[in-house]
């Protein structure tokens, strides 16, 4: 099972709302991952958590908060979004195995900040 | 820092057909880690092969093949017998060794898949 979940598939929220994405993987994987995706573009990393304790900021804005509960859950904390930031936010899960790390995505949720 | 370049931003295949996605990088390291990744309108991203880039001979799945030149910095993918549902944004990807947590992605080719 190389499942990744995230909730919700869509958002929709406004600049002064304050809402929470979230991902699960039960594969017992160390490192979660963050990603914001623009369309026609490439996933850009924004946040890794690597046995549970953040290990990467790419010097995202303080309106996203990252937080990994536990060792299956990550959620990432949205406040005071501006319209830029609406984008498809994916959330990737590894584990290290015999060299490699490979990154497992979740199908990503769909952000619209109006 | 290393960089990833593919240079077809769109392409097109028959179905049935063979079709073959460009790659290069640039890295002064000599051990790391390459992959392609597939990304449908369904928006998850798949792993479709990787490479490790100490073994010369090239990654096979299936259908899916690569072209690895670690001379020339050069990583494409061949895709056999098209279908449609191979229809896609493909990513190559590279991976330090050192920096195992990043993934240094190139801008994608979105393939098209004729019927």
């Amino acid at each position: 099972d190389t499942e990744v979940t995230q909730t919700p598939k869509h958002l929709v929220m406004g600049m002064t709302n304050k809402k929470s994405l979230k991902c699960e993987q039960h594969m017992g994987h160390r490192a979660m991952y963050w990603y914001k995706q623009k369309a026609k573009k490439p996933p850009e990393l924004m946040f890794v958590y690597s046995y549970e304790k953040l290990s990467i900021n790419e010097s995202v804005p303080s309106r996203f908060s990252p937080e990994c509960p536990n060792s299956s859950l990550l959620n990432l904390h949205l406040h005071a979004l501006q319209p830029e930031d609406s984008a498809l936010y994916l959330c990737a899960s590894s584990q290290e195995l015999a060299g490699w790390n490979i990154q497992y995505f979740g199908a990503g949720t769909r952000l619209s900040v109006l | 820092a290393q960089t990833v370049t593919q240079s077809q931003p769109e392409m097109s295949v028959q179905e049935a057909e063979t079709v073959t996605l460009s790659c290069t990088y640039d890295t002064s390291e000599s051990d790391y880690y390459l992959f392609w990744y597939k990304q449908p309108p369904s928006r998850q991203m798949i792993l479709v092969i990787r490479q490790e880039a100490y073994k010369q001979q090239n990654a096979t799945e299936n259908r899916f093949s690569v072209n690895f030149q670690k001379a020339a910095k050069s990583f494409s993918l061949k895709i056999s017998d098209s279908q449609l549902g191979d229809a896609a944004m493909y990513f190559c990807a590279y991976r330090s060794e050192d920096r195992d947590d990043k993934i240094i992605f190139g801008k994608g080719t979105r393939l098209h898949i004729l019927p």
